[in-house]
C-alpha cells in the first residue's frame, strides 16, 4: 500500500522556537494536506495545497505557519514561534480525487 | 459551516458481539465519504470509502453504509476483536476533508 512519510517522529521544542515537520507524500498525488489533533481532540484541518499553492487553509493556520514544497517531492509546515498550545499530533495527508493516505504523524511538544 | 457529528462518542462491547457506529453531515458538494480506523498515536487508515452513488461498501468484518439523501452513514463492525479498540473516524469530502469527531471503540474479552 502507498505510504506517506513524517519525520521526526516527536518533536520536543521550546516555546518561541522555529520547528519544521517534513512530509514525504505520495508521488503521483497532486492534493496535500496539513491536519493536527490536540490531545483527546477530533482532528483539525489547517491548510490544503494544490499545484504549489495553498488552496484553502484555517482560522488556525495563521501568519505563525507556513508550507512550502521545496523540491517537488517534500511538503513541509513551519511553524515561525511555537507557542505551548501548538503541541499537538500533526499528520501529513496526500490524496487523490478519489482516496487520501495520511502519515503517522509528528508529535509536538512544546515546553 | 459544513459538519459533520458522530455518535456515539464512545462505546465499549464484548469481543465477539456486533456495533454500529453513525455519521451525519451537511457537507455540501458531497463528493466522498470515508471511514477511517484510528489507533492510538497514529495517523488514520482508510477503511472504505463511498461516492454518492453507492449504498454500501465492506472491507472484512466493517461494513459501511450511505444515504446520501438524508446524508447518513453508519459502520458497521461484525463480530468484533480486541484489535479493533480504535477510534473510527467519519470524513466527508467535497474539496476540502471534513472530519467528525470520532468515536472511541473499546472491545474487551
Amino acid at each position: 500500500e502507498p505510504e506517506v512519510t513524517q519525520t521526526p517522529s516527536h518533536q520536543v521544542t521550546q516555546m518561541g522556537q522555529e520547528v519544521i515537520l517534513r512530509c514525504v507524500p505520495i508521488s503521483n498525488h497532486l492534493y496535500f494536506y496539513w491536519y493536527r489533533q490536540i490531545l483527546g481532540q477530533k482532528v483539525e484541518f489547517l491548510v490544503s495545497f494544490y499545484n504549489n499553492e495553498i488552496s484553502e487553509k484555517s482560522e488556525i493556520f495563521d501568519d505563525q505557519f507556513s508550507v512550502e514544497r521545496p523540491d517537488g517531492s517534500n511538503f513541509t509546515l513551519k511553524i515561525r514561534s511555537t507557542k505551548l498550545e501548538d503541541s499537538a499530533m500533526y499528520f501529513c495527508a496526500s490524496a487523490t480525487n478519489t482516496e487520501a493516505f495520511f502519515g503517522q504523524g509528528t508529535r509536538l511538544t512544546v515546553v | 459551516k459544513n459538519q459533520v457529528e458522530q455518535s456515539p462518542q464512545s462505546l465499549i462491547i464484548l469481543e465477539g458481539k456486533n456495533c454500529t457506529l453513525q455519521c451525519n453531515y451537511t457537507v455540501s458538494p458531497f463528493s466522498n465519504l470515508r471511514w477511517y480506523k484510528q489507533d492510538t498515536g497514529r495517523g488514520p487508515v482508510s477503511l472504505t470509502i463511498m461516492t454518492f452513488s453507492e449504498n454500501t461498501k465492506s472491507n472484512g468484518r466493517y461494513t459501511a453504509t450511505l444515504d446520501a439523501d438524508t446524508k447518513q452513514s453508519s459502520l458497521h463492525i461484525t463480530a468484533s476483536q480486541l484489535s479493533d479498540s480504535a477510534s473510527y473516524i467519519c470524513v466527508v469530502s467535497d474539496y476540502k476533508l471534513s472530519f467528525g469527531a470520532g468515536t472511541t471503540v473499546t472491545v474487551r474479552a
